[in-house]
Protein backbone atom coordinates (compact mmCIF):
# COMPACT_ATOMS: atom_id res chain seq x y z
CA UNK A 1 0.00 0.00 0.00
CA UNK A 2 1.67 3.47 -0.75
CA UNK A 3 1.83 5.34 2.66
CA UNK A 4 4.09 7.53 4.46
CA UNK A 5 6.69 6.35 7.29
CA UNK A 6 7.82 8.42 9.95
CA UNK A 7 9.76 8.14 13.25
CA UNK A 8 7.44 7.60 16.50
CA UNK A 9 9.06 10.19 18.25
CA UNK A 10 11.40 12.94 18.72
CA UNK A 11 12.43 15.73 21.16
CA UNK A 12 13.69 19.24 20.89
CA UNK A 13 15.03 21.70 23.36
CA UNK A 14 13.03 24.86 23.41
CA UNK A 15 14.04 27.36 21.11
CA UNK A 16 16.00 25.39 18.55
CA UNK A 17 14.88 24.26 15.54
CA UNK A 18 12.74 21.07 15.03
CA UNK A 19 13.51 18.65 11.95
CA UNK A 20 10.56 16.37 11.47
CA UNK A 21 11.34 13.70 8.65
CA UNK A 22 8.80 11.84 6.68
CA UNK A 23 9.44 9.27 3.60
CA UNK A 24 7.33 8.65 0.97
CA UNK A 25 9.02 6.56 -1.29
CA UNK A 26 6.07 5.30 -3.80
CA UNK A 27 4.51 9.34 -4.26
CA UNK A 28 4.57 10.26 -8.28
CA UNK A 29 3.80 12.87 -10.42
CA UNK A 30 1.42 15.80 -9.04
CA UNK A 31 0.71 14.44 -5.73
CA UNK A 32 1.27 16.62 -2.43
CA UNK A 33 2.76 16.34 0.16
CA UNK A 34 1.27 17.83 3.38
CA UNK A 35 1.87 18.53 7.35
CA UNK A 36 -0.52 18.65 10.03
CA UNK A 37 -0.15 18.81 13.72
CA UNK A 38 -2.50 17.54 16.72
CA UNK A 39 -2.27 19.06 19.83
CA UNK A 40 -4.43 16.33 22.27
CA UNK A 41 -8.11 16.19 22.09
CA UNK A 42 -8.09 18.89 19.37
CA UNK A 43 -8.52 18.22 15.52
CA UNK A 44 -5.31 18.25 13.64
CA UNK A 45 -4.48 21.93 12.44
CA UNK A 46 -2.88 22.65 9.00
CA UNK A 47 0.86 23.45 8.91
CA UNK A 48 2.18 23.41 5.19
CA UNK A 49 2.19 21.71 1.58
CA UNK A 50 3.84 21.17 -1.19
CA UNK A 51 4.67 19.66 -4.29
CA UNK A 52 8.39 20.19 -5.84
CA UNK A 53 9.75 23.09 -4.38
CA UNK A 54 10.24 24.13 -0.68
CA UNK A 55 7.86 25.93 0.89
CA UNK A 56 7.97 28.15 3.57
CA UNK A 57 5.34 29.96 5.36
CA UNK A 58 4.86 31.78 9.38
CA UNK A 59 4.82 28.46 11.03
CA UNK A 60 7.30 25.83 9.12
CA UNK A 61 9.64 25.45 5.95
CA UNK A 62 8.72 22.31 4.19
CA UNK A 63 11.99 20.74 2.42
CA UNK A 64 10.98 18.08 -0.65
CA UNK A 65 13.99 16.09 -1.82
CA UNK A 66 14.46 16.12 -5.43
CA UNK A 67 13.46 12.74 -6.30
CA UNK A 68 10.22 13.77 -4.07
CA UNK A 69 10.80 10.73 -2.23
CA UNK A 70 11.01 12.21 1.39
CA UNK A 71 10.44 15.55 3.07
CA UNK A 72 11.32 17.73 6.25
CA UNK A 73 9.55 20.14 8.33
CA UNK A 74 11.36 22.34 10.06
CA UNK A 75 9.75 24.32 12.90
CA UNK A 76 12.85 26.97 13.22
CA UNK A 77 12.44 27.96 16.61
CA UNK A 78 10.51 25.25 18.61
CA UNK A 79 8.64 26.43 21.53
CA UNK A 80 6.43 24.44 24.28
CA UNK A 81 3.41 25.07 22.68
CA UNK A 82 4.68 23.31 19.36
CA UNK A 83 4.34 20.22 20.96
CA UNK A 84 1.83 18.07 19.27
CA UNK A 85 2.31 14.71 17.42
CA UNK A 86 2.92 15.98 13.62
CA UNK A 87 1.17 13.99 10.21
CA UNK A 88 3.04 13.74 7.07
CA UNK A 89 0.39 13.50 4.79
CA UNK A 90 0.00 12.75 1.25
CA UNK A 91 -2.54 12.22 -1.55
CA UNK A 92 -1.99 9.59 -3.63
CA UNK A 93 -3.43 9.30 -7.29
CA UNK A 94 -3.77 5.16 -6.97
CA UNK A 95 -5.62 5.29 -3.75
CA UNK A 96 -8.52 7.22 -5.57
CA UNK A 97 -7.29 10.73 -3.54
CA UNK A 98 -7.53 9.69 -0.61
CA UNK A 99 -5.64 10.86 2.14
CA UNK A 100 -2.89 8.70 3.44
CA UNK A 101 -1.86 9.50 7.15
CA UNK A 102 1.36 8.44 8.59
CA UNK A 103 1.67 7.24 12.11
CA UNK A 104 3.04 10.39 13.18
CA UNK A 105 5.97 11.75 14.74
CA UNK A 106 5.48 13.10 18.71
CA UNK A 107 7.65 15.89 19.08
CA UNK A 108 7.97 16.72 22.52
CA UNK A 109 9.95 19.93 22.95
CA UNK A 110 11.48 20.47 26.40
CA UNK A 111 12.79 23.75 28.22
CA UNK B 1 -12.14 32.18 8.45
CA UNK B 2 -12.91 28.29 7.36
CA UNK B 3 -14.86 25.90 9.41
CA UNK B 4 -15.50 22.34 9.21
CA UNK B 5 -18.29 21.55 12.11
CA UNK B 6 -19.41 18.20 14.30
CA UNK B 7 -22.22 18.80 15.32
CA UNK B 8 -21.56 16.68 18.75
CA UNK B 9 -18.19 16.85 20.67
CA UNK B 10 -18.77 14.21 23.08
CA UNK B 11 -21.71 12.05 23.05
CA UNK B 12 -22.31 8.76 24.64
CA UNK B 13 -24.56 5.67 23.52
CA UNK B 14 -25.91 2.47 24.44
CA UNK B 15 -24.80 -0.59 23.13
CA UNK B 16 -27.23 -1.21 19.42
CA UNK B 17 -28.64 2.24 19.46
CA UNK B 18 -28.23 3.99 15.77
CA UNK B 19 -25.83 6.54 15.76
CA UNK B 20 -25.49 9.72 13.63
CA UNK B 21 -22.34 12.10 13.50
CA UNK B 22 -22.93 15.26 11.61
CA UNK B 23 -20.41 17.17 10.23
CA UNK B 24 -20.96 20.93 8.04
CA UNK B 25 -18.65 22.70 5.93
CA UNK B 26 -18.92 26.24 5.20
CA UNK B 27 -16.46 26.70 2.26
CA UNK B 28 -18.33 25.08 -0.54
CA UNK B 29 -15.88 22.04 -0.84
CA UNK B 30 -16.72 19.07 -2.69
CA UNK B 31 -14.62 16.62 -0.87
CA UNK B 32 -15.39 15.29 2.14
CA UNK B 33 -13.96 12.86 4.63
CA UNK B 34 -14.79 10.65 7.96
CA UNK B 35 -11.86 9.43 9.93
CA UNK B 36 -11.57 7.53 13.04
CA UNK B 37 -8.74 7.68 15.61
CA UNK B 38 -7.60 5.42 18.33
CA UNK B 39 -4.45 5.40 20.54
CA UNK B 40 -1.78 3.56 18.83
CA UNK B 41 -3.54 3.22 15.44
CA UNK B 42 -3.56 7.03 14.70
CA UNK B 43 -5.93 7.96 11.65
CA UNK B 44 -8.03 5.38 9.31
CA UNK B 45 -10.13 6.39 6.72
CA UNK B 46 -13.76 4.89 7.24
CA UNK B 47 -15.49 6.78 4.47
CA UNK B 48 -15.39 9.56 1.61
CA UNK B 49 -16.98 11.40 -0.65
CA UNK B 50 -16.09 13.88 -4.01
CA UNK B 51 -19.61 15.37 -4.29
CA UNK B 52 -23.72 15.14 -3.54
CA UNK B 53 -24.61 11.47 -3.17
CA UNK B 54 -21.40 10.09 -3.82
CA UNK B 55 -19.76 8.10 -1.32
CA UNK B 56 -16.46 6.01 -1.50
CA UNK B 57 -15.53 3.56 1.00
CA UNK B 58 -12.37 3.75 3.35
CA UNK B 59 -10.13 1.55 4.62
CA UNK B 60 -12.58 0.49 7.33
CA UNK B 61 -15.80 0.80 6.59
CA UNK B 62 -17.31 -1.71 8.20
CA UNK B 63 -20.36 -1.10 10.39
CA UNK B 64 -20.19 2.43 9.24
CA UNK B 65 -22.72 4.18 6.50
CA UNK B 66 -22.66 7.67 5.44
CA UNK B 67 -24.93 10.44 3.26
CA UNK B 68 -24.34 13.33 1.77
CA UNK B 69 -27.48 14.80 0.42
CA UNK B 70 -25.95 18.33 0.37
CA UNK B 71 -22.91 19.36 -0.88
CA UNK B 72 -22.11 21.29 2.95
CA UNK B 73 -23.40 18.21 4.54
CA UNK B 74 -21.85 14.76 5.32
CA UNK B 75 -22.82 12.53 8.05
CA UNK B 76 -21.64 9.22 9.78
CA UNK B 77 -24.33 6.23 10.99
CA UNK B 78 -23.79 3.79 13.11
CA UNK B 79 -26.05 1.37 12.20
CA UNK B 80 -26.07 -0.48 15.74
CA UNK B 81 -23.59 0.89 17.78
CA UNK B 82 -20.93 -1.82 19.17
CA UNK B 83 -18.47 -1.06 22.16
CA UNK B 84 -15.46 -1.23 19.49
CA UNK B 85 -16.66 1.88 18.10
CA UNK B 86 -15.75 3.71 21.00
CA UNK B 87 -13.53 6.51 19.38
CA UNK B 88 -13.05 9.89 18.37
CA UNK B 89 -14.38 11.05 14.70
CA UNK B 90 -12.78 13.35 12.92
CA UNK B 91 -14.70 15.17 9.43
CA UNK B 92 -12.44 16.97 7.13
CA UNK B 93 -13.06 18.53 3.46
CA UNK B 94 -11.03 20.33 0.60
CA UNK B 95 -11.48 22.01 -2.37
CA UNK B 96 -11.30 20.62 -6.07
CA UNK B 97 -9.70 18.11 -8.03
CA UNK B 98 -8.62 14.71 -6.16
CA UNK B 99 -5.22 15.47 -6.89
CA UNK B 100 -5.50 19.37 -5.85
CA UNK B 101 -2.69 20.89 -3.30
CA UNK B 102 -5.95 22.25 -1.54
CA UNK B 103 -5.83 22.16 1.92
CA UNK B 104 -7.45 19.85 4.04
CA UNK B 105 -9.67 21.44 6.86
CA UNK B 106 -10.71 19.02 9.31
CA UNK B 107 -13.32 19.70 12.16
CA UNK B 108 -12.78 19.78 16.58
CA UNK B 109 -13.81 15.61 16.72
CA UNK B 110 -16.41 14.30 18.00
CA UNK B 111 -15.53 11.97 21.09
CA UNK B 112 -17.85 8.90 21.38
CA UNK B 113 -18.40 6.06 24.14
CA UNK B 114 -20.59 3.48 23.28
CA UNK B 115 -21.52 1.00 26.34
Amino acid sequence: DAKTTQPTSMDCAEGRAANLPCNHSTISGNEYVYWYRQIHSQGPQYIIHGLKNNETNEMASLIITEDRKSSTLILPHATLRDTAVYYCIVRYRNQGGKLIFGQGTELSVKP
Amino acid sequence: DVKVTQSSRYLVKRTGEKVFLECVQDMDHENMFWYRQDPGLGLRLIYFSYDVKMKEKGDIPEGYSVSREKKERFSLILESASTNQTSMYLCASNKGAMVSGNTIYFGEGSWLTVV
